[in-house]
C-alpha cells in the first residue's frame, strides 16, 4: 500500500478563515512533507517532518502552520491567507534518513476569496 | 545551485510513435533521480528511482535511463492514457529530504 490520504480534496476559504489541511499515511515512513504547486508549475517544498519533529521550513509565511501530531498524521493549518495562496497543496511522505522516494497524496485544491 | 532542466516543455505523438523526454541535471553530488507522472488536479504519482550512472528501470512501456549528466524516459509505443505531465527531480547531498523538480514535460498521445 502505498496510499497518501489527504482531506478535503477542495477548500474554499475567505481571507479571515481559519482551517486545516489533512493528511495521513500508514507505510511506516517518518518523514512527512507539504508542498505547495501553483498552476503549470513543479511542486514547491515548504515544511519537512522528520520522526515528527519539523526540520525545514523553506521561509514559509507564519499564516501556514505545519502540525505531526504522530507519525501517521500531518496537518497544514491556515490562518489569514491571500487569495494569491490560492493552489494545489500536496503532502507527500518517504523513508527517513534514506534517499527513498517520496509518495504524494492527491492534493487539497485551495481557493482564498 | 541545484538545477533540473526538461525538454521539452510539451510533446505531441501519435498512438504508437514511440520518443524520449529529456531531464538534465546539475547537482552538487546525485544522491538520487525520481520520475514522476502527474495528471492534472492530482498528485503526482511515483515511476522510477535511479541512483547511479548507466541504470535503467522499466515500467510497461516506460523506460527510464540515467548518466552522470542526464536522464530519459523513453515511451515505446505509447497509448492515450499515458498523456500527463512527467516529472524529474533529484535528490543531492547525503541526508538531505530536499527533492528539486524540473518544469516537466507535458505529453499528449493523440488516437
Amino acid at each position: 500500500d502505498t496510499e497518501v490520504t489527504q482531506t478535503p480534496k477542495h477548500l474554499v476559504m475567505g481571507m479571515t478563515n481559519k482551517k486545516s489541511l489533512k493528511c495521513e499515511q500508514h507505510m511506516g515512513h517518518r518523514a512527512m512533507y507539504w508542498y505547495k504547486q501553483k498552476a503549470k508549475k513543479p511542486p514547491e517544498l515548504m515544511f519537512v517532518y522528520s520522526y515528527e519533529k519539523l526540520s525545514i521550513n523553506e521561509s514559509v509565511p507564519s499564516r501556514f502552520s505545519p502540525e505531526c501530531p504522530n507519525s501517521s498524521l500531518l496537518n497544514l493549518h491556515l490562518h489569514a491567507l491571500q487569495p494569491e495562496d490560492s493552489a494545489l497543496y500536496l503532502c507527500a511522505s518517504s523513508q527517513a534518513g534514506k534517499n527513498t522516494e517520496a509518495f504524494f497524496g492527491q492534493g487539497t485544491r485551495l481557493t482564498v476569496v | 545551485e541545484d538545477q533540473v532542466t526538461q525538454s521539452p516543455e510539451a510533446l505531441r505523438l501519435q498512438e504508437g510513435e514511440s520518443s524520449s523526454l529529456n531531464c538534465s541535471y546539475t547537482v552538487s553530488g546525485l544522491r538520487g533521480l525520481f520520475w514522476y507522472r502527474q495528471d492534472p488536479g492530482k498528485g503526482p504519482e511515483f515511476l522510477f528511482t535511479l541512483y547511479s550512472a548507466g541504470e535503467e528501470k522499466e515500467k510497461e512501456r516506460l523506460k527510464a535511463t540515467l548518466t552522470k549528466k542526464e536522464s530519459f524516459l523513453h515511451i515505446t509505443a505509447p497509448k492515450p492514457e499515458d498523456s500527463a505531465t512527467y516529472l524529474c527531480a533529484v535528490q543531492a547531498r547525503a541526508g538531505s529530504y530536499q527533492l528539486t523538480f524540473g518544469k516537466g514535460t507535458k505529453l499528449s498521445v493523440i488516437p
